[in-house]
């Protein structure tokens, strides 16, 4: 039980486009579900924290207008990067409150 | 605010030796738990093993154990009998507070933890 889906595993996209990252809880619901980031050779980070049906909450020096994040429903959380850089290429993963279960990641390269 | 330390940042291990991985951590919270995950080049992290603020027992799942020396904010993970496939980063988290923030995690900087045959 307790199964985080992350899609897609990896994704390169042009500079100025915006990447869309899911996050589904498969068994079970979600209220809440955290966003990380993980540049390489260094440790995850709390972006945002996605609550169903209401707004996400932002860690401090994370802009919002840039990592969108809609949870619309208990079992699906996305996180949009608009207007993507190269600065953005990163590697990120979402987790879920129940068991502490983390999706794949999702590995952003943006060219 | 919650803070996790790992000081080592690399490690090596013989295969089938037993390997410590050491973790301190700093909160005011009474109420908290630790974590040990495993994160493999794939770049997943794989969850080990949990340690509440107010178990009496140190956990142990399989081949893992941590031990938790709650007077000197202590949480280090032991793994015995080292397999080739241990190889990886490990990283040590924390969760504590109250409410919905309670789930977030706060972790360290990782240990690459390396078995030599």
């Amino acid at each position: 039980g307790a199964v985080v889906s992350q899609h897609p595993s990896w994704v390169i996209c042009k500079s100025g486009t915006s990447v869309k990252i899911e996050c589904r809880s498969l068994d079970f619901q979600a209220t809440t579900m955290f966003w990380y980031r993980q540049f390489p050779k260094q440790s995850l980070m709390l972006m945002a924290t996605s609550n169903e049906g209401s707004k996400a909450t932002y860690e401090q020096g994370v802009e919002k207008d840039k990592f969108l994040i809609n949870h619309a429903s208990l079992t699906l959380s996305t996180l949009t990067v608009t207007s993507a850089h190269p600065e953005d290429s990163s590697f990120y993963i979402c987790s879920a409150t129940y068991g502490y279960t983390f999706g794949s990641g999702t590995r952003l390269t943006v060219v | 605010a919650q803070k996790i330390t790992q000081t080592q940042p690399g490690m090596f291990v013989q295969e089938k030796e037993a390997v410590t991985l050491d973790c301190t951590y700093d909160t005011s919270d009474q109420s908290y738990g630790l974590f040990w995950y495993k994160q493999p080049s794939s770049g997943e992290m794989i969850f080990l093993i949990y340690q509440g603020s107010y178990d009496e027992q140190n956990a142990t799942e399989g081949r893992y154990s941590l031990n938790f020396q709650k007077a000197r904010k202590s949480a280090n993970l032991v793994i015995s009998a080292s397999q080739l496939g241990d190889s990886a980063m490990y990283f040590c988290a924390m969760r504590g507070g109250s409410g919905a923030g309670s789930y977030q995690l706060t972790f360290g900087k990782g240990t690459k933890l390396s078995v030599i045959p």
